[in-house]
C-alpha cells in the first residue's frame, strides 16, 4: 500500500486569512494527483484532479500545484472564509498499479476558519 | 452527490450476522467504488467495479463481498468474517474507470456493532 501523507493534520485560521497545505506522495510512477473537499454531514466533492508536472488548477478562491518529481502538491486558498471549513484529501495514482481508478488517499487537512 | 444513494444512514449489525448496504446511481457512471473510513485514517478501497460484471478487490477486500448485476447498483456485503466491522461506508463513482476523471461521492452508510 502506498502511503500519502498530508500536513498538517489540522489547520485554525481566521476569516481573510490564506492558507495552504501538503499532500506528499510517491514521486516515482505517478499517474494522477486528486484533491477533494468534505463539508461536515456532506459527502465528499472533487476540486481538482491534477495529471502533469507543473500542474496548476483554480477554482474561485482555492487553487492548488504539483510536482511529481519531488512527489508533493500543494493546496492554497486565498481569503478564507467560514464556508470553506472541511476536511481537504488528497488521492494518488500510481501508475505502476495494474488497475485504473484505484485512489490511495491522505488521512486528509481538517481546516477550521474562525469568523 | 443527489446521484448517488446509499442506505441505509445507519445500520447495526449483531455478531455472526451479514449485512448488505445498497449503492444506486443514476449518473450513467462506468466505474463504482467503496471506501471505509476510520478515525484518523484516509479512506481506503474495499472493492471496486469498472463494468457492469465485474469488479477487483481493494486493498483491504477481507471480510467484504460485492456484486455488479447492475450499471446502476453495486451492494456490499459485510460478512460475519469481517472482525471489526465499525466503521463509515462510502460508495463511489466515476464516469469510467481511468484517474483522470474524477469520483462522485453518495452520503455514507455507518456501520455499529450491537
Amino acid at each position: 500500500i502506498l502511503n500519502v501523507e498530508q500536513s498538517p493534520q489540522s489547520l485554525h485560521v481566521q476569516e481573510g486569512d490564506s492558507t495552504n497545505f501538503t499532500c506528499s506522495f510517491p514521486s516515482s510512477n505517478f499517474y494522477a494527483l486528486h484533491w477533494y473537499r468534505w463539508e461536515t454531514a456532506k459527502s465528499p466533492e472533487a476540486l481538482f484532479v491534477m495529471t502533469l508536472n507543473g500542474d496548476e488548477k483554480k477554482k474561485g478562491r482555492i487553487s492548488a500545484t504539483l510536482n511529481t518529481k519531488e512527489g508533493y502538491s500543494y493546496l492554497y486558498i486565498k481569503g478564507s472564509q467560514p464556508e470553506d471549513s472541511a476536511t481537504y484529501l488528497c488521492a494518488f495514482l500510481n501508475a505502476g498499479g495494474t488497475s485504473y481508478g484505484k485512489l490511495t488517499f491522505g488521512q486528509g487537512t481538517i481546516l477550521t476558519v474562525h469568523p | 452527490d443527489g446521484g448517488i444513494t446509499q442506505s441505509p444512514k445507519y445500520l447495526f449489525r449483531k455478531e455472526g450476522q451479514n449485512v448488505t448496504l445498497s449503492c444506486e446511481q443514476n449518473l450513467n457512471h462506468d466505474a463504482m467504488y467503496w471506501y471505509r473510513q476510520d478515525p484518523g485514517q484516509g479512506l481506503r478501497l474495499i472493492y471496486y467495479s469498472q463494468i457492469v460484471n465485474d469488479f477487483q478487490k481493494g486493498d483491504i477486500a477481507e471480510g467484504y463481498s460485492v456484486s455488479r448485476e447492475k450499471k446502476e447498483s453495486f451492494p456490499l456485503t459485510v460478512t460475519s468474517a469481517q472482525k471489526n466491522p465499525t466503521a463509515f461506508y462510502l460508495c463511489a463513482t466515476s464516469e469510467t474507470g481511468y484517474s483522470n476523471q474524477p469520483q462522485h461521492f453518495g452520503d455514507g452508510t455507518r456501520l455499529s456493532i450491537l
